[in-house]
């Protein structure tokens, strides 16, 4: 595998249900982004982890949970969704240093859908 | 805090035809980067622009960065219908801010 792979690529679910996004990057990154795409709202920065630390938590209720256990991989954990959490859920991750630094690289996204 | 606006949101336009895509932005950056999303995809890097002046170029598309007027443009010259996509820019502060999105429809 190369660059950055999401799975699933797609998935609906109840409101009630509880899911995960998993989130894998093969290009030796350190930090690490979820992102939330809809009409409403073009791309909307979630969270950031930067060496595994989180650094960013844009306002994000607390039914959106993340998890990054190593700077490789990240968890987009679900709970309790609503409708209107239905949207394209995209990773991404970039270098902290060097000459290609902060320029990020995305994955394929995460169709998500909650009935 | 950094803000990063785009214009136009929404461009439809003829093949063969040239427009620019403007992107300003409110903090000093010397950073700025052009993605590609076609629909239903993900986002795809177009260019890295990294100093006061810098142009790149591919293809059909060009990109240019002003970092005094805080402006980068994306040019794009005879425009044809695989160009069909939106466009974000993207600036570098304490990380990476991105635009709106410029939706862009090439009509033949």
């Amino acid at each position: 595998e190369t660059g950055v792979t999401q799975t699933p690529r797609h998935l609906v679910m109840g409101m009630t249900n509880k899911k995960s996004l998993k989130c894998e990057q093969h290009l030796g990154h350190n930090a690490m982004y979820w992102y939330k795409q809809s009409a409403k709202k073009p791309l909307e920065l979630m969270f950031v982890y930067n060496f595994k630390e989180q650094t960013e938590n844009n306002s994000v209720p607390s039914r959106f949970s993340p998890e990054c256990p190593n700077s490789s991989h990240l968890f987009l954990h679900l709970h309790t969704l609503q409708p209107e959490d239905s949207a394209l859920y995209l990773c991404a991750s970039s270098r902290l240093t060097g000459g290609d630094s902060y320029e990020q690289y995305f994955g394929p996204g995460t169709r998500l859908t909650v009935t | 805090e950094l803000k990063v606006e785009q214009n136009p949101l929404f461009l439809s336009m003829q093949e063969g035809k040239n427009y620019t895509i403007y992107c300003n932005y409110s903090t000093t950056s010397d950073r700025l980067y052009w993605y590609r999303q076609d629909p239903g995809k993900s986002l795809e890097s177009l260019f890295v622009l990294l100093s006061n002046g810098a142009v790149k170029q591919e293809g059909r598309l060009m990109a240019s960065l002003d970092t005094k007027a805080r402006l980068s443009t994306l040019h794009i010259t005879a425009a044809v219908h695989d160009l069909s996509a939106t466009y974000f820019c993207a600036v570098v502060y304490s990380d990476m801010r991105f635009g709106a999105g410029t939706r862009l429809t090439v009509k033949p």
